[in-house]
């Protein structure tokens, strides 16, 4: 498709288990992002998989909280042993690092988490 | 820490007016700034962008304005539509690693027609 990617969109699952989320970046994007946003809040910094560089995993939350990258394209969160904390929307973005407009970043619409 | 602000948490306007929202930052080192718009249920949708060597940037009905002096960002939407309506988010980065954007609490934005 033309946009990021992502899936599931909606995911509700029992405290405790484990979650994968997936994300299909923009075609030919370079950079993959995660951002977490809580309800009624602003987007929270998780990941960031540039190129073949090392992820930057500042932000992860926990080590409940992982993520890879597989062939430079699609990604997948995972999140272990979940929390009723955990419960947010998960945005994955990319953004192409080359061009004129290569640190223009877009947010897919994102796989809304809730942990009950 | 470092943290991006916003002035006004909600903004109300009618349909026609010029629309301006606010944002504050404090990382001297940020130098690319983005406001993006957010409508319920959806990702965030960008809108448009500015680097630190430019002090205004105009898009389609919007105007981008950054005041380095005193660390101010704002976006002007002219003649603001109910379509508008959204949650209005800046966010700065800066440095080598463009993809760790901070952004405000962002700004709730009705337009009634």
């Amino acid at each position: 498709g033309a946009g990021v990617s992502q899936s599931p969109s909606n995911k509700v699952t029992e405290k405790g288990k484990d979650v994968e989320l997936r994300c299909d970046p923009i075609s030919g994007h370079t950079a993959l992002y995660w951002y977490r946003q809580s309800l009624g809040q602003g987007l929270e910094f998780l990941i960031y998989f540039q190129g073949n560089s090392a992820p930057d995993k500042s932000g992860l939350p926990s080590d409940r909280f992982s993520a890879e990258r597989t062939g430079g394209s699609v990604s997948t969160l995972t999140i272990q042993r979940t929390q009723q904390e955990d419960s947010a929307v998960y945005l994955c973005a990319s953004s192409p690092l080359q061009g004129p407009s290569g640190n223009t970043i877009y947010f897919g619409e994102g796989s809304w988490l809730t942990v009950v | 820490g470092e943290s991006v602000g916003l002035h006004l948490p909600t903004l109300s306007v009618q349909e026609g007016d010029n629309s301006i929202i606010n944002c504050a930052y404090s990382n001297s080192a940020s130098d690319y700034f983005i406001w993006y718009k957010q409508e319920s249920g959806k990702g965030p949708q960008f809108i448009i962008d500015i680097r630190s060597n430019m002090d205004k940037r105009q898009g389609q009905r919007v105007t981008v304005l950054l005041n380095k002096t005193v660390k101010h960002l704002s976006l002007q939407i002219a003649a603001t539509q109910p379509g508008d309506s959204a949650v209005y988010f800046c966010a700065e980065t800066g440095g080598t690693s463009y993809g760790k954007l901070t952004f405000g609490q962002g700004t709730i934005l009705t337009v009634h027609p």
